[in-house]
């Protein structure tokens, strides 16, 4: 059965600084791994995904995430944050290569701070 | 259109009460999901239906009845709900492989009192 760790359940950060959320997966087979962001009151939105192929995966919005086989991880990072990114941050896992469902962590609150 | 839509956005209910949640998406995903999060908390899985058929329930209790009318709807019958069933109900579809990723809906956030 898959699992997902995120270690920090709150990152505060000054605006503007470079942050990384923390990611480790277990899995016996192998994975999909996906950050989706959750804004207040709203539903999930997709991040990025690795699925395969290239270990380091980037979103529209200056996010990336690697990959990192050995050490079963997908940190989240970003350069510079900005008060827009204050927000709840999953990281989930599939398995299957069918209709699974996600298997989620427990989230890391990231607070921005002017 | 690339988006889940659920309704209604806020419910509250009574304990005796019979509701239901809907969900519906027009991308053509042949697997929807139901999620339950709870506040400060992951969302965790309810049921799966892949192809209009129940593949998986996560030990759900029989107070919460999923249906899949069609391959685009996805409801969720509610009844004899307890207090703390109030939550974020959240509808996800994906084409049935992680691949493309699930998409989710904005939720309805349901109050049982």
């Amino acid at each position: 059965a898959q699992s997902v760790t995120q270690l920090d359940s709150q990152v505060p950060v000054f605006e503007e600084a470079p942050v990384e959320l923390r990611c480790n997966y277990s899995s016996s087979v192998s994975v999909y791994l996906f950050w989706y962001v959750q804004y207040p009151n709203q539903g999930l939105q997709l991040l990025l995904k690795y699925l395969s192929g290239s270990t380091l995966v980037e979103s529209i919005n200056g996010f990336e995430a690697e990959f990192n086989k050995s050490q079963t991880s997908f940190h989240l990072r970003k350069p510079s944050v900005h008060i827009s990114d204050t927000a709840e941050y999953f990281c989930a896992v599939s398995e299957g290569g069918g209709a699974d469902g996600l298997t989620f962590g427990k989230g890391t609150h990231l607070i921005i701070q002017p | 259109d690339t988006e889940v839509t659920q309704t209604p956005k806020h419910l509250v209910m009574g304990m005796t009460n019979k509701k239901s949640l809907k969900c519906e998406q027009h991308m053509g995903h042949r697997a929807m999901y139901w999620y339950k999060q709870k506040a400060k908390k992951p969302p965790e899985l309810m049921f799966v239906y892949s192809y209009e058929k129940l593949s998986i329930n996560e030990s759900v209790p029989s107070r919460f009845s999923p249906e899949c009318p069609n391959s685009s709807l996805l409801n969720l019958h509610l009844h004899a709900l307890q207090p703390e069933d109030s939550a974020l109900y959240l509808c996800a579809s994906s084409q049935g492989s992680p691949w493309k990723g699930y998409t989710f809906g904005s939720g309805t956030r349901l109050t049982v009192v």
